[in-house]
C-alpha cells in the first residue's frame, strides 16, 4: 500500500498562470475527494469523484478550477488564471465504497501546496 | 447543512498531564464523525471514528472519543499525553457518501 501520492508537492506560480495538479488515490478507491486548506483553518470540501464521474462541486470551486478523473483512477485539479487568493495546500483523499452507498476512512495525500505571486 | 465546531484554538498541557480536545456539532441528518490528527509537516491521519454502534470510540495511541446526541458533541480525550501528541487536530463531520466538514482545528502542544 504506497498510499496516496500528490505531484507536486509545492509549486509557485505567477499570477495569472495556469497550473495543474495530480492525484493518485489508493489503487482500489473508487471515490476520490479534493480539498483546500488556507492558513489557520481546516480543509474544506471541493469536489468529489465516484470512479470517473464528478458527483459534487462546492462552490468554492469557481468556473477558473476543474477537476478530472478520466478513466477512474489518478485525478487532476488545475487552476486557470491563478489569483493571489488561491495560494493554499490542496489536499486529496481516497475511500472506498462500502456497501449501501456508505463510504469508510478517507486516506489523504501530503498535499500540493500553491503559492502564488 | 452540517457544521461542526472546535472550541479551543490552542491547548497547552504539560507532558502526562490528561487532555480533552472539544467538538460540537450540528446537523439534521446521519451522523458520522472522526478526528483526524496533522503532525508537524505531515498529512493528516485519522485518529479515530464514529459511524455508528458504541458510543465511546477508541482510536490510535491512546486517543478515545464519546459520542453524546443530546448535547451534540464529540470530545477528544487521552488520560496521560506525550511530547509526541503536539499536532493539530481537527475534529471531522462526514456525509454518507464521504462529503467531510472540517473544524477549525486545535492545536495541542504538549511541554515537558
Amino acid at each position: 500500500d504506497t498510499g496516496v501520492s500528490q505531484d507536486p508537492r509545492h509549486k509557485i506560480t505567477k499570477r495569472g498562470q495556469n497550473v495543474t495538479f495530480r492525484c493518485d488515490p489508493i489503487s482500489e478507491h473508487n471515490r476520490l475527494y479534493w480539498y483546500r486548506q488556507t492558513l489557520g483553518q481546516g480543509p474544506e470540501f471541493l469536489t468529489y469523484f465516484q470512479n470517473e464521474a464528478q458527483l459534487e462541486k462546492s462552490r468554492l470551486l469557481s468556473d477558473r478550477f476543474s477537476a478530472e478523473r478520466p478513466k477512474g483512477s489518478f485525478s487532476t485539479l488545475e487552476i486557470q488564471r491563478t489569483e493571489q487568493g488561491d495560494s493554499a495546500m490542496y489536499l486529496c483523499a481516497s475511500s472506498p465504497q462500502l456497501s449501501q452507498g456508505r463510504t469508510d476512512t478517507q486516506y489523504f495525500g501530503p498535499g500540493t501546496r500553491l503559492t502564488v505571486l | 447543512a452540517q457544521s461542526v465546531t472546535q472550541l479551543d484554538s490552542q491547548v497547552p498541557v504539560f507532558e502526562e498531564a490528561p487532555v480533552e480536545l472539544r467538538c460540537n456539532y450540528s446537523s439534521s441528518v446521519s451522523v458520522y464523525l472522526f478526528w483526524y490528527v496533522q503532525y508537524p509537516n505531515q498529512g493528516l491521519q485519522l485518529l479515530l471514528k464514529y459511524l455508528s454502534g458504541s458510543t465511546l470510540v477508541k482510536g490510535i495511541n491512546g486517543f478515545e472519543a464519546e459520542f453524546n446526541k443530546s448535547q451534540t458533541s464529540f470530545h477528544l480525550r487521552k488520560p496521560s499525553v506525550h511530547i509526541s501528541d503536539t499536532a493539530e487536530y481537527f475534529c471531522v463531520g462526514g456525509t454518507s457518501y464521504g462529503k467531510l466538514t472540517f473544524g477549525q482545528g486545535t492545536i495541542l502542544t504538549v511541554h515537558p
